[in-house]
């Protein structure tokens, strides 16, 4: 599975977009970005995933880039309940076993 | 909704203590997993099954073993408990391949082992 590179944290007022970046520049023509968030102890909570074209659900939508070696999660309207760590992961839809999450984005919503 | 419930949310043990995890899901979902979470280090694969009876290991198995006897449950299981396994404990579960295969996570077990 393709490594990621998301940034250690980010602030986002009330309110506003957040739009959380991820790089993912060894992704593999048949894997999936997938985007999950951890709320302080609670287990993961799937968000979204996508193959290449922008994907969009009640939580979230998602920007991958024409050449995928890059993707945005964007939260079109932040609340407090949104801070959370949200990881960013690269794998094929196939294997799903291995599911390899890193440090993730420490987003911070602020009133 | 799917719903995966984890036995309990906090669970102190003694070293060399024979620990039990249990996780149920509700979804009749064929794959679970077990990870455990550590400051800094991320989630890490502990086990995972895709169907009754059956186990693979993920990046960290030494010192556990796991058991799935029911769809709906697999249980981790800590032969010998030592300090080096206070963490927290994850369970997932995920449908079969080609059906999303996103993971569903329950709120996690926080053990200590003293």
């Amino acid at each position: 599975d393709a490594k990621t590179t998301q940034p250690p944290s980010m602030d986002c007022a009330e309110g506003r977009a957040a739009n959380l970046p991820c790089n993912h520049s060894t992704i593999s023509g048949n894997e999936y970005v997938y985007w999950y968030r951890q709320i302080h102890s609670q287990g993961p909570q799937y968000i979204i995933h996508g193959l290449k074209n922008n994907e969009t659900n009640e939580m979230a939508s998602l920007i991958i880039t024409e050449d995928r070696k890059s993707s945005t999660l964007i939260l079109p309207h932040a609340t407090l309940r949104d801070t959370a760590v949200y990881y960013c992961i690269v794998r094929v839809a196939a294997g799903g076993f291995k599911t390899i999450f890193g440090a993730g984005t420490r987003l911070f919503v602020k009133a | 909704d799917v719903k995966v419930t984890q036995s309990s949310r906090y669970l102190v043990k003694r070293t060399g203590e024979k620990v039990f995890l249990e996780c149920v899901q509700d979804m009749d979902h064929e794959n679970m997993f077990w990870y455990r979470q550590d400051p800094g280090l991320g989630l890490r694969l502990i086990y995972f099954s895709y169907d009754v009876k059956m186990k693979e290991k993920g990046d960290i198995p030494e010192g556990y073993s796991v058991s799935r006897e029911k769809k709906e449950r697999f249980s981790l299981i800590l032969e010998s408990a030592s300090t080096n396994q206070t963490s927290m404990y994850l369970c997932a579960s995920s449908p079969p391949i080609g059906m999303g295969n996103e993971q569903f996570f329950g709120p996690g077990t926080r053990l200590t082992v003293l």
